[in-house]
């Protein structure tokens, strides 16, 4: 089945401590996105990339990493400057940026303790 | 700027009523719209879209909605609510080749009175 793989779904963190959210593609999409959802608040870009190799901040990219080394994956790095990283973090991807409809994975809950 | 505002942030409605989520858009051009679904706990799922042509869209679940460009609006309707409708629903405009993301609204939730 095509579509998009979010791991884990539940995180923990310890606060200080970088932690790694990993999202896989196989749609064979160009565009991948990187959503943060906190209630009440829809969602907020994080980070984007429309092609390997390449990508661009959002609205919120303060204490967020990403890497797109390979077309199917565009993992998130959350990092100790972060100040706020519980959330509810959702992983996206489209044909084209803007233009088509966005699949989304089932997100991951990150809880910092 | 471009901007997406769902009015709404609840609605509640009767198991077997009719639906209307409002969502409000600010954009130049032509948009291409969304509606997407979430359940609690759960990613987002297309419910329909509309990029050109009859400004009448069928979606999935029984959802429609209708593009007015006089009144920029793009609302979800449905005749006929079923308690598994109750979730989020999100509208979302995109803008074209030139633009690297959706612009989204804030959100609906929608609450089934049984």
């Amino acid at each position: 089945d095509g579509g998009i793989t979010q791991s884990p779904k539940y995180l923990f963190r310890k606060e200080g401590q970088n932690v790694t959210l990993s999202c896989e593609q196989n749609l064979n999409h160009d565009a991948m996105y990187w959503y943060r959802q906190d209630p009440g608040q829809g969602l907020r870009l994080i980070y984007y990339s429309q092609i390997v190799n390449d990508f661009q901040k959002g609205d919120i990219a303060e204490g967020y990493s990403v890497s797109r080394e390979k077309k199917e994956s565009f993992p998130l790095t959350v990092t100790s400057a972060q100040k706020n990283p519980t959330a509810f973090y959702l992983c996206a991807s489209s044909l084209q940026t803007g233009r088509t409809e966005a699949f989304f994975g089932q997100g991951t809950r990150l809880t910092v303790v | 700027a471009q901007s997406v505002t769902q009015p709404d942030i609840h609605i509640t409605v009767s198991e077997g009523a009719s639906l209307e989520l409002r969502c409000n858009y600010s954009y130049g051009a032509t948009p291409y719209l969304f509606w997407y679904v979430q359940s609690p706990g759960q990613g987002l799922q297309l419910l329909l879209k509309y990029f050109s042509g009859d400004t009448l869209v069928q979606g999935i679940k029984g959802f429609e909605a209708e593009f007015k460009r006089s009144q920029s609006s793009f609302n979800l309707r449905k005749p006929s609510v079923h308690w598994s409708d109750a979730a989020e629903y999100f509208c979302a405009v995109g803008a074209g080749y030139s633009n690297y993301q959706l612009i989204w609204g804030a959100g609906t939730k929608l609450i089934i009175k049984p």
